[in-house]
Order: structure tokens, then C-alpha cells, then sequence
């Protein structure tokens, strides 16, 4: 079955530093997407992909957040300079269509800032 | 606005009997509702979806769920618990209205007792 994959599995950071997050959707699917899970709170959208641009983003995803598909098949998630409240499991997913779809999911990038 | 509350932060049942995980949703035009789960350290799963088609959905590992318009819920259930069975699971609700941005309840954990 066709998997979401997202490296590396846990990033510990400091304050400050720069991180990539990286994601591979599955190969046919067109839209992607960042969600992000902080420990003992909700899912939360940060922002969605699409014809190599975003086409929606949260109130989350400020000008410290960037996203990329730098090549056919990498999809990545950019903090400039990480802060401790950015600390969370960071989730990709791709879809093959819109929204109703459904999303798959990736495993997750549990980020640590100290 | 959307929302999705899952009424049990934990639910804890015996291997063999009936699963019973409660969804409710509030939502302004005909949403989308999904479930997902989350087994530890693995990504977020598509259980099943609801996208206005028939109201009692069938999902993988025999779960299964009904969509009641007039009681906006989505209740999951499963007719008979498995260990393997044990996880977090997640009720999504999406809708035109937020450009069908995926809206997460808090997630109930499933624990099974042998």
C-alpha cells in the first residue's frame, strides 16, 4: 500500500535554529499538506498545497513557516527560527483530489525545541 | 463554525466486547466527517469517511459508523474489541465552508483489557 513518508522521525533543535522537515506523498496525488499535533492538544491545519503553491494556510503558519516541493516528489516544511511553542509532531499528507477524499497520512516528525 | 467534540477522552473495554467511541459535530452545511487512528508511533490512519452518500459507513478492521443528521453525530463502533484494536482515535469533520480544511476533535484513547 502506497505510504506517506516523513524524515526524520524526531528532531531535537535549539531555539533559534533553522529546521526542515521532509515529507514524499504518494507519487499520483496532487495536493499536500502540514498539520501539526502539540502534545495534549487538537490536530491543527497549517497549510495546504497545491500546482506549487499554497492555497490555504492557518492563522499558525506565519512568516517563520515556509513550505517547498522542491523536486517531483519531496515535499518540505521550513521553520526559519524555531521557538519552544513549536514543539509538536508535525504531520504531512498527501490526497489525490480535493478535501473529501481523505488525507494519507504520514508517521509524523516529533519536533523539539530547547 | 465547524467543530468536533469526542464526548470520552478514554474509553476502556474488554477484548470480545462491543466498541463504542461518540462523535459529535457542529457544522453549517453538509460536512464531511472522518475517522481516523492513531496507533503509537505510527501515522494517522483513514478509518472511514462520510461524504453524504449512505449514513451507516463501513471502515476497515470492522469498525463502522452512522452518520445521524438529526442528532449531528458520528459515533464509532465495532461489534467486538481486538487488542490490536488498542489506539487513538480521531474525529474530523470538513466542510465547503472552510475550504474543507480538516476539523479534529481531542481524540478518545481505546484501551482493551485482556
Amino acid at each position: 500500500e502506497p505510504e506517506v513518508t516523513q524524515t526524520p522521525s524526531h528532531q531535537v533543535t535549539q531555539m533559534g535554529q533553522e529546521v526542515i522537515l521532509r515529507c514524499v506523498p504518494i507519487s499520483n496525488h496532487l495536493y499536500f499538506y502540514w498539520y501539526r499535533q502539540i502534545l495534549g492538544q487538537k490536530v491543527e491545519f497549517l497549510v495546504s498545497f497545491y500546482n506549487n503553491e499554497i492555497s490555504e494556510k492557518s492563522e499558525i503558519f506565519d512568516d517563520q513557516f515556509s513550505v517547498e516541493r522542491p523536486d517531483g516528489s519531496n515535499f518540505t516544511l521550513k521553520i526559519r527560527s524555531t521557538k519552544l511553542e513549536d514543539s509538536a509532531m508535525y504531520f504531512c499528507a498527501s490526497s489525490e483530489g480535493g478535501n473529501n477524499y481523505g488525507y494519507t497520512f504520514g508517521s509524523g516528525t516529533r519536533l523539539t525545541v530547547v | 463554525a465547524q467543530s468536533v467534540t469526542q464526548l470520552d477522552s478514554h474509553v476502556s473495554v474488554s477484548e470480545g466486547t462491543p466498541v463504542l467511541l461518540r462523535c459529535n459535530y457542529s457544522s453549517s452545511y453538509s460536512p464531511s466527517l472522518f475517522w481516523y487512528v492513531q496507533h503509537p508511533n505510527k501515522g494517522l490512519q483513514l478509518l472511514l469517511k462520510y461524504t453524504s452518500a449512505a449514513t451507516l459507513v463501513k471502515g476497515i478492521n470492522g469498525f463502522e459508523a452512522e452518520f445521524k443528521k438529526s442528532e449531528t453525530s458520528f459515533h464509532l463502533t465495532k461489534p467486538s474489541a481486538h487488542m490490536s484494536d488498542a489506539a487513538e482515535y480521531f474525529c474530523v469533520v470538513s466542510e465547503r465552508d472552510s475550504n474543507y480544511q480538516l476539523i479534529w476533535g481531542a481524540g478518545t484513547k481505546l484501551i482493551i483489557k485482556p
